[in-house]
């Protein structure tokens, strides 16, 4: 499997809190990726990044921002949690654009 | 209407029955892929194809550009093989990131 770790893999915040997830890979690819899965919807990019200081917006990415300072690790943080980021998140990695994705174990995040 | 449809959203079957699952899209695409999604959560990369056919054990994904639909087909079914599996096509020329995906079939396999 590839390596990729998301931390935390659990977290309850209260609304109005900032909230930043990690994912780190050991595989050095150059793509990174955070997805939110929800019912009924199909998995939804969040934002991407291409490279250090490379990155881009999704097709959800109101109220999120990134950073990848390092090629091995990709925050995600919710800057005001709101109910509506309940969701499960996903970090995916790939070697190329184009190339399978590889993904972490999500984390599960609850916005009471 | 999405543009990645799956059918069924539900399926279950007994241990060794063969198992076909659909995906249809409405989009050009440059690619397709089959991801498996396990129960805890996990998500598997199965296939990554852009025509005809690939096989891994007892697993087969088809493509058939033309008619916009690909299937995913699965042999001698156990029940470690329950989990949801996902479609998603590439827009434009070979972009991860321009990924749009289904919203999964729920498969389980009773003994």
């Amino acid at each position: 499997d590839a390596g990729i770790t998301q931390s935390p893999r659990h977290k309850v915040t209260e609304t109005g809190t900032p909230v930043t997830l990690r994912c780190h890979q050991t595989e050095n690819h150059r793509y990174m990726y955070w997805y939110r899965q929800d019912p009924g919807h199909g998995l939804r990019l969040i934002h991407y990044s291409y490279g250090v200081k490379d990155t881009d917006k999704g097709e959800v990415s109101d109220g999120y921002s990134v950073s990848r300072s390092k090629t091995e690790d990709f925050l995600l943080t919710l800057e005001s949690a709101t109910s509506s980021q309940t969701s499960v998140y996903f970090c995916a990695i790939s070697d190329y654009s184009g190339s399978p994705l590889h993904f972490g174990n999500g984390t599960r995040l609850t916005v009471t | 209407k999405n543009e990645v449809e799956q059918s069924p959203q539900n399926l279950t079957a007994q241990e060794g029955e063969f198992i076909t699952i659909n995906c249809s899209y409405s989009v050009g695409i440059s690619a397709l892929h089959w991801l498996q999604q396990h129960p805890g959560g996990g998500i598997v990369s199965l296939f990554m194809l852009s025509s005809g056919k690939k096989k891994h054990g007892r697993l087969i994904a088809t493509i058939n550009i033309q008619e916009k639909h690909s299937s995913l087909h699965i042999t001698a079914s156990h029940p470690r093989d329950s989990a949801v599996y996902i479609c998603a096509v590439e827009k434009d020329s070979y972009n991860t990131d321009k990924l749009i995906f289904g919203t999964g079939t729920r498969l389980q396999v009773f003994p």
